[in-house]
C-alpha cells in the first residue's frame, strides 16, 4: 500500500530553473495538501486541494503554482527557483468532510536545494 | 489569525522519567492533532483530539484537549529512547477546508 508518493527525493537547482514536484496518492483522498518544511521549523501551508479541479492558496503561495486535473496528482510547480525556496517539501492528503477527522498522510518528502 | 505555540520547543531527558509538552493555539478550534517525525523522515500521525476533554493514550504517549482553555497537552510516561524524536501539535481551524496551523515542533531527545 504506497499511501502518498513524492518524487523527486532529493533536488539541487540553480537560481532561476524551474521544476515540478510530483505527488500521487491511491486512497482515494479528496483533498491534498502541499508543505513546506524550513530547518527546525513546523509546516508552512503553500496550496491546498479539496478535489480534483478546485485549488486554493495556502499561507505561502508565492513562487509556487498547482493542479489538480485528477483526484490522484498534485504536482507543485516552482517558477523561476530562487534560495528562499531552499526547503524539505511534503504532500499530503486526507479524506475529508465525508470520513469526518481523519489526519492527514504525508510523503516522504523533497529535499530542494537552490544554489 | 490562529497562532499555535509550543513548548518547549526543546527538551533532553533520562529515560525512566515523565514530562508534558504543551500546546496553545490562539483561536476556537474543536480539533487537535499530534504528529511525530524523526530526523530526515515524514510526519506520522499520532493522535486525534476532535473534543473537549479528549483523552488518547498509546503505549507511554497520551495526549488530551482542553478546548476552553485552548491548550492540549502530551504526556511522555516513563521514557524510552525510542521516542526521541520531533513532535508536533497541529489545529484545525473552523470553517478552512481541514488546513492545518502548525506548531514550530518540540524536539525531545531522551538520553539512556
Amino acid at each position: 500500500n504506497a499511501g502518498v508518493t513524492q518524487t523527486p527525493k532529493f533536488r539541487i537547482l540553480k537560481i532561476g530553473q524551474s521544476m515540478t514536484l510530483q505527488c500521487t496518492q491511491d486512497m482515494n483522498h479528496n483533498y491534498m495538501y502541499w508543505y513546506r518544511q524550513d530547518p527546525g521549523m513546523g509546516l508552512k501551508l503553500i496550496y491546498y486541494s479539496v478535489g480534483a479541479g478546485i485549488t486554493d492558496k495556502g499561507e505561502v503561495p508565492n513562487g509556487y503554482n498547482v493542479s489538480r486535473s485528477t483526484t490522484e496528482d498534485f504536482p507543485l510547480r516552482l517558477e523561476l527557483a530562487a534560495p528562499s525556496q531552499t526547503s524539505v517539501y511534503f504532500c499530503a492528503s486526507s479524506p475529508g468532510v465525508a470520513s469526518g477527522n481523519q489526519p492527514q498522510h504525508f510523503g516522504d518528502g523533497t529535499r530542494l536545494s537552490i544554489l | 489569525e490562529l497562532k499555535v505555540e509550543q513548548n518547549p520547543l526543546f527538551l533532553s531527558m533520562q529515560e525512566g522519567k515523565n514530562y508534558t509538552i504543551y500546546c496553545n493555539y490562539s483561536t476556537t478550534s474543536d480539533r487537535l492533532y499530534w504528529y511525530r517525525q524523526d530526523p530526515g523522515k515524514s510526519l506520522e500521525s499520532l493522535f486525534v483530539l476532535l473534543s473537549n476533554g479528549a483523552v488518547k493514550q498509546e503505549g507511554r504517549l497520551m495526549a488530551s484537549l482542553d478546548t476552553k482553555a485552548r491548550l492540549s497537552t502530551l504526556h511522555i510516561t516513563a521514557a524510552v529512547h525510542d521516542l526521541s524524536a520531533t513532535y508536533f501539535c497541529a489545529v484545525d481551524e473552523r470553517d478552512s477546508n481541514y488546513q492545518l496551523i502548525w506548531g514550530a515542533g518540540t524536539k525531545l531527545i531522551i538520553k539512556p
